[in-house]
């Protein structure tokens, strides 16, 4: 199942809104669908999983929602920090896949 | 707050052997309740899962790598490993360790990633 993510980069200021696409080749079962951000030097970090269950200890500003084939990271209120790799995952079927990623640039 | 810490060379000669290590603190790789996987990122690329393995000896590796990846674990040591031959230019990534939970409660098909290592770079060159 092949995700893409869009847009490839998004370049925001800080206190707004930022809403990042995951588009499915197929349906994906169960919305078993997760949300991963990446800061350099870090590890990545689980934000969302189930499509729009917020993992522990992540912040209400994140929110994820869709189904079927089409899926969204909405992050309501940007800060500094937020700037980062995102990566959907579909493990709804095996091999579980990732899209390429969107670069989040905070202005 | 259970850690992931890859470890291993940074260069591998083509057509040799890319072994990797992941030391888990925080959990038990025994208790059963996570699959222990590998991810990787090369260079331009997006993440690929190569697989896991589980305390039960089950294991599941991505068809792309074709039947050249082995994983392993050591209890006592508290971890698990990757094992890659033979490996070209193209298995050149960014190695993540990382943790999944069982999805026998149903709450997966296949596994999501709760927990990451910082992840390691190995390059296959001569």
């Amino acid at each position: 199942n092949v995700l893409t993510q869009s847009p490839g980069t998004l370049s925001l200021s800080p206190g707004e809104r930022a809403t990042l696409s995951c588009r499915a080749s197929h349906s994906v079962f169960s919305n078993f669908l997760a949300w991963y951000q990446h800061r350099p030097g870090q590890s990545p970090r689980l934000l969302i999983q189930g499509a729009s269950s917020r993992a522990t200890g992540i912040p209400d500003r994140f929110s994820g929602g869709g189904s079927g084939t089409h899926f969204t990271l909405t992050i309501s209120t940007l800060e500094p920090e937020d700037s980062a790799l995102y990566y959907c995952q579909q493990y709804g079927s095996s091999p579980n896949t990732f899209g390429q990623g969107t670069k989040l640039e905070i202005k | 707050q259970v850690q992931l810490q890859e470890s291993g060379p940074g260069l591998v000669k083509p057509s040799q052997t890319l072994s990797l290590t992941c030391t888990v603190s925080g959990d038990s790789i025994s208790s059963g309740d996570y699959y222990w996987n590998w991810i990787r990122r090369p260079p331009g690329k997006g993440l690929e899962w190569i697989g896991y393995v589980h305390f039960s000896g089950k294991t599941y590796y991505n068809p792309s790598l074709q039947g050249r990846a082995l994983f392993s674990f050591d209890t006592s040591k508290n971890q698990f490993s990757l094992r890659l031959n033979p490996v070209s230019a193209a298995d050149t990534a960014v190695y993540y360790c990382a943790r999944g939970p069982d999805c026998s409660a149903g709450n997966c098909y296949d596994p999501f990633f709760d927990s990451w290592g910082q992840g390691t770079l190995v390059t296959v060159s001569s």
